[in-house]
C-alpha cells in the first residue's frame, strides 16, 4: 500500500462543531486530493494540492477548507458542519513524472457522521 | 461536461463468466481513463486504466475496450471470481488530474 494515512478513522460530531481529517503522505508525492463518497455518487472532488499552499477548488467545495503547510500533509476543514456532510472522506496522492500520468493512491478513508 | 456515466448499478455473475461495465463520458478533453476496484472498508484502488490512443488494453483477466468516437469504454473481467465481488468505478481526467468518477457498480461473483 502506498504511505497514505488519514486520521481519524471515524468521526461523530454534532451540527455547527468545526472538524479537521488530517491526510499524511510519506511518498513525496506533488499532488493531493480530498474526495467524499456518497452513495449513488461514486467520488466527487472537494479540494486538491499541488504543492505546498497551493489549492484549488473540486466540484463539491463548498463548506469546505483546506490547507497544505507541509508536502506531507494535506488538511480538510468542514468550519461548521452539517449533516449532508455525513459521509467517507479519501485522501488521494499522485505524482506526474516527465509528462506521464502516474495513478492516483487512495488513503483508508474517514467515516464521519454529524448529527 | 464533466459526468461520467456507468452502468449498470449492480452486477450478478456466476463464477467463470463475463462481467461487462460501460461508463460514458461528455468532455472530449478527458485523456485518460482509470477502472478502480473497492472492496469494502478500503478505499479504491487501480485496476487498469487506458489512454484515447488506443482501442483496447488487457491485463490478465481484465481488458478495457475504448470507442473514442462513441466516448465511450467498458470493463470486461473474464472468468469472474468471487474474489471479484467488490464495487467498481470507472474514471475520466485530464492531464492525470482531477479525476471524475462514474457512480459505480457492485458486482456480485457467484460461486
Amino acid at each position: 500500500d502506498a504511505g497514505i494515512t488519514q486520521s481519524p478513522r471515524h468521526k461523530v460530531t454534532e451540527t455547527g462543531t468545526p472538524v479537521t481529517l488530517r491526510c499524511h503522505q510519506t511518498e513525496n508525492h506533488r499532488y493531493m486530493y480530498w474526495y467524499r463518497q456518497d452513495p449513488g455518487h461514486g467520488l466527487r472532488l472537494i479540494h486538491y494540492s499541488y504543492g505546498v499552499k497551493d489549492t484549488d477548488k473540486g466540484e463539491v467545495s463548498d463548506g469546505y477548507s483546506v490547507s497544505r503547510s507541509k508536502t506531507e500533509d494535506f488538511l480538510l476543514t468542514l468550519e461548521s458542519a452539517t449533516s449532508s456532510q455525513t459521509s467517507v472522506y479519501f485522501c488521494a496522492i499522485s505524482e506526474t513524472v516527465g509528462g506521464s500520468y502516474n495513478e492516483q493512491f487512495f488513503g483508508p478513508g474517514t467515516r464521519l457522521t454529524v448529527l | 461536461q464533466q459526468q461520467v456515466k456507468q452502468s449498470p448499478q449492480s452486477l450478478i455473475v456466476q463464477k467463470g463468466g463475463i462481467s461487462i461495465i460501460n461508463c460514458a463520458y461528455e468532455n472530449t478533453a478527458f485523456d485518460y481513463f482509470p477502472w478502480y476496484q473497492q472492496f469494502p472498508g478500503k478505499g479504491p484502488a487501480l485496476l487498469i486504466a487506458i489512454r484515447p490512443d488506443v482501442s483496447e488494453k488487457k491485463e490478465g483477466r481484465f481488458t478495457i475496450s475504448f470507442n473514442k468516437s462513441a466516448k465511450q469504454f467498458s470493463l470486461h473481467i473474464m472468468d469472474s471470481q468471487p474474489g471479484d465481488s467488490a464495487t467498481y468505478f470507472c474514471a475520466a481526467s485530464k492531464y492525470g488530474q482531477n479525476f471524475v468518477f462514474g457512480p459505480g457498480t457492485r458486482l456480485s461473483v457467484l460461486p
